[in-house]
This record gives C-alpha cells, sequence and structure tokens, in this order.
C-alpha cells in the first residue's frame, strides 16, 4: 500500500503559533496534495506539490517535499481557531487514483 | 472547479437493510470517486465510475456490496446494501480534474450508522 502516514496524529496548539504536520509515503509519486476535513465532512484541497517542486506557498501554508526522504511537511502559520480540522496529504503514483494518509487532527486553541 | 452535492447528509440505518447516496456535479465529469471513511480513520478507495461502463472497485469490495451507477456525466449513486454495524462510516463521493492525479472536489460527505 502506497498509504501515507503523517505526524503528529494529533496537535494542540495556542492561536497564533505555527503548526506544522509531517507525511510519509512509500514510493514514488507525480504529485503530493493536502486537504483540510472538518468534522468529518467533505475534504477540500488546500495545495499540489509536484514531485519535481521543492518548496510551495499559498496563503497561510507552505509545504515541502523531499523525494529522497519520501516525505512532505505542511506549515500552517499564524494559526487561527477556524483552522481546527483534520489535515491528510495524498498521493499518486499515476492516474486519477489518490492515496491518502492517515490524517492529523489540528486544534487551534484560543 | 466542480460543486457536488451529496446526499443524505446522515443516516441512521437498521441491520440488514441498504442505502442509496446520491451525488449531483454541477458539470460533466469523467470520472467519479466513492470513498469510504470509517471512524477515525483515514480514505479509503471503494470503487471509480465512469459512464457508460461498470464501476472499478478496489481491492476488499465488491460490486454486490456497494453497487454503484452512473448513468449520466453529472451524477452517481452508490448503495451499500444488507448492512452491519461495521458499514458504519462517512461515505463521500468526489470528482477530479482531467490530469494525472489532479486535485479532488468532494462532497459533503454521508455520516451512516448502522443500529
Amino acid at each position: 500500500s502506497q498509504q501515507g502516514e503523517e505526524d503528529p496524529q494529533a496537535l494542540s496548539i495556542q492561536e497564533g503559533e505555527n503548526a506544522t504536520m509531517n507525511c510519509s509515503y512509500k514510493t514514488s509519486i507525480n504529485n503530493l496534495q493536502w486537504y483540510r476535513q472538518n468534522s468529518g465532512r467533505g475534504l477540500v484541497h488546500l495545495i499540489l506539490i509536484r514531485s519535481n517542486e521543492r518548496e510551495k506557498h499559498s496563503g497561510r501554508l507552505r509545504v515541502t517535499l523531499d523525494t529522497s526522504k519520501k516525505s512532505s511537511s505542511l506549515l500552517i502559520t499564524a494559526s487561527r481557531a477556524a483552522d481546527t480540522a483534520s489535515y491528510f496529504c495524498a498521493t499518486t503514483g499515476g492516474g486519477n487514483k489518490l492515496t491518502f494518509g492517515t490524517g492529523t487532527q489540528l486544534k487551534v486553541e484560543l | 472547479s466542480a460543486v457536488i452535492s451529496q446526499k443524505p447528509s446522515r443516516d441512521i440505518c437498521q441491520r440488514g437493510t441498504s442505502l442509496t447516496i446520491q451525488c449531483q456535479v454541477d458539470s460533466q465529469v469523467t470520472m467519479m470517486f466513492w470513498y469510504r471513511q470509517q471512524p477515525g480513520q483515514s480514505l479509503t478507495l471503494i470503487a471509480t465510475a465512469n459512464q457508460g461502463s461498470e464501476a472499478t472497485y478496489e481491492s476488499g469490495f465488491v460490486i454486490d456490496k456497494f453497487p454503484i451507477s452512473r448513468p449520466n456525466l453529472t451524477f452517481s449513486t452508490l448503495t451499500v446494501s444488507n448492512m452491519s454495524p461495521e458499514d458504519s462510516s462517512i461515505y463521500l463521493c468526489s470528482t477530479g480534474g482531467t490530469g494525472s492525479g489532479e486535485k479532488l472536489f468532494f462532497g459533503s460527505g454521508t455520516q451512516l450508522s448502522v443500529l
């Protein structure tokens, strides 16, 4: 299985702090994506990084990819209570089939 | 982008019954995907539904248990048949871009509880 593993499984921080989540995967990939899920509802796409990219930014999000270590990290800067959600990485080695990681539950407290 | 309307949003069902989940997309799409998310777990792909052909099921999922319809390019249904408490999960439909491994758009999910 190519399923990614994320750590930590759960993360609790104060509003204004930065949150970092890590994802490791097993096989070669075409791209890696990060999604957010609020309260067990539908997932929302956050950012996609291709295998030939090392870093990507989108607003308060920063994603890095290290294909030699088969790992990625998602950094959320200046976190807000509204960032409270589960975050999943997802990878594809080709085609349209995505394989999702185990997820990190982030709680941002006021 | 694609907006997906999924219903029902939640249901509580009795053991042995079946539930059909519907997803309507606001544009024509080639592929639709059905995922299951068991409590506290990640998403697992059930099957890929193409219009005009049989759905392609992933290992561990069979058509008799999870029949899928795809009558046109904007609509799909997933039926969870002969339900047991182990089927209690969130079921999600999604569709993606035309490129390889491009981002997915998701419905809001169906939270199913089987008693």
